[in-house]
């Protein structure tokens, strides 16, 4: 069975902090694909990034970058100097080799005050 | 903006009642999902299309729920005898699968629902 876990409901930081949103799964398939999503207050949900199993590499996409390690199976996400309109809820997502069936985290809600 | 689009973006509905929700996705996206999210939860997955054939819907939560993509283009999703254990948010997403590496699914706005 798959599994998603965010252990934490909900962070609040102050401007131009950074901030780390841990996500750990669980998974028996030797391929699958991790994503981000953040759902700000308009309710929608946008994709952020998508990382398969294969590629353990970190990312950086300017103040973003996602640390993926199988040996901890984890995928974490870092906003470097938080702002504002990063106020959101971001969920951590686990899908299978066929992408049918995409397992969520319960989402952390990140509150950046200014 | 070809983003997924979805309608209503708000439904309020009476107990018993049947209720149903459009979604129209990317249009060169050849699979079509649909969530339901509840209060402080992520989605949840119900059932997928790829085209016109529902591939999964063993997830659908009870036979008062079902879905149709009748010309592999927009999808309906009709609730029965709606109960108040219905009310969420319900989102829609689509992908384009082409045999390769797994798709992205990007998501509509949701239609919210609630059963008084």
């Amino acid at each position: 069975a798959q599994k998603v876990t965010q252990a934490q409901t909900e962070i609040s930081v102050v401007e131009k902090e950074d901030v780390t949103l841990d996500c750990v799964y669980e998974t028996r398939d030797t391929t699958y694909y991790l994503f981000w999503y953040k759902q700000p207050p308009s309710g929608e949900l946008v994709f952020l990034i998508r990382r398969n199993s294969f590629d353990e590499q970190n990312e950086i996409s300017g103040r973003y970058s996602w640390n993926f390690q199988k040996s901890t199976s984890s995928f974490n996400f870092t906003i470097t100097a938080s702002q504002v309109v990063d106020s959101a809820v971001y969920f951590c997502a686990l899908s299978g080799e066929n992408n049918n069936d995409m397992r969520f985290g319960a989402g952390t809600r990140l509150t950046v005050k200014p | 903006d070809t983003g997924v689009s979805q309608d209503p973006r708000h439904k309020i509905t009476k107990r018993g009642q049947n209720v149903t929700f459009r979604c129209d996705p990317i249009s060169e996206h050849n699979r079509l999902y649909w969530y339901r999210q509840t209060l402080g939860q992520g989605p949840e997955f119900l059932t997928y299309f790829q085209n016109e054939a529902q591939l999964e819907k063993s997830r659908l939560l009870s036979d008062r729920f079902s879905a149709e993509r009748p010309k592999g283009s927009f999808s309906t999703l009709e609730i029965q005898r709606t109960e108040q254990g219905d009310s969420a948010m319900y989102l829609c997403a689509s992908s384009l699968a082409d045999g390769g590496d797994t798709d992205t699914q990007y998501f509509g706005p949701g239609t919210r629902l609630t059963v008084l």
